[in-house]
């Protein structure tokens, strides 16, 4: 099956610094890719919509200007979160679809990363 | 807005023991719905998902769910779980049609007992 990477796995960061987090989709193409919150012992929340070539959608109450989205590539999306505080300490991970939309279509399987674990000190 | 709610948090059941985790949505208008499960220090996979015809899906490792539109349901079951089935599952549900937002419930914890 299709596999989604994300690197790195864990951080551990002081507070006021900025993190990025890559999300890649190794063997397929993905012009949308998602990227979740998940909070101890609660679901994943949908942050962003990441898209190749465009802005990333936020969903409601999600600041765009601390989480920072870039689709770089077909391959390729990034998280930054800059200017981190403790509050913003969570496991993130993203998601991308396959199918011959290309993502579009919401009967497309998706694939999702194995997060990343960020704390900020 | 479309939401998701599962019942049931954490579950403790015995090797053989009949699995039912009930998973209900919002949402007026026509959905595809979504099971996965999240094993301990692993990432979220798919287990089923229903977009339309039968009802009653087939997962994989002996899984099914059963679409039941008039109680907005889609409860997952398996009639006799293992050791090895002992995970987090989450029921998610995104809208028909251009949209594969995945919007999720809060999951359940199954631990098996051997």
């Amino acid at each position: 099956g299709a596999v989604v990477s994300q690197h790195p796995s864990r951080v551990i960061c002081k507070s006021g610094t900025s993190v990025k987090i890559e999300c890649r989709s190794l063997d397929f193409q993905a012009t949308t890719m998602f990227w979740y919150r998940q909070f101890p012992k609660q679901s994943l929340m949908l942050m962003a919509t990441s898209n190749e070539g465009s802005k990333a959608t936020y969903e409601q109450g999600v600041e765009k200007d601390k989480f920072l989205i870039n689709h770089a590539s077909l391959t390729l999306s990034t998280l930054t979160v800059t200017s981190a505080h403790p509050e913003d300490s969570s496991f993130y991970i993203c998601s991308a679809p396959t199918g011959t939309s290309g993502g579009a279509l919401s009967t497309d399987t998706q694939y999702f990363g194995p997060g990343t674990r960020l704390t900020v000190l | 807005a479309q939401s998701v709610s599962q019942h049931n948090h954490h579950v403790i059941l015995s090797e053989a023991a009949s699995l039912e985790l009930g998973c209900n949505y919002s949402y007026g208008g026509t959905v595809n719905l979504f099971w996965y499960v999240q094993y301990p220090g692993q990432h979220l996979q798919l287990l089923l998902k229903y977009f339309s015809g039968d009802p009653l899906v087939k997962g994989i490792k002996g899984f099914e769910a059963e679409f039941i539109k008039s109680k907005f349901s889609f409860n997952l079951r398996k009639p006799s779980v293992q050791w090895s089935d002992t995970a987090e599952y989450f029921c998610a549900v995104n809208a028909y049609g251009a949209t594969n937002k995945l919007i999720f419930g809060t999951g359940t914890l199954l631990a098996v007992q051997p």
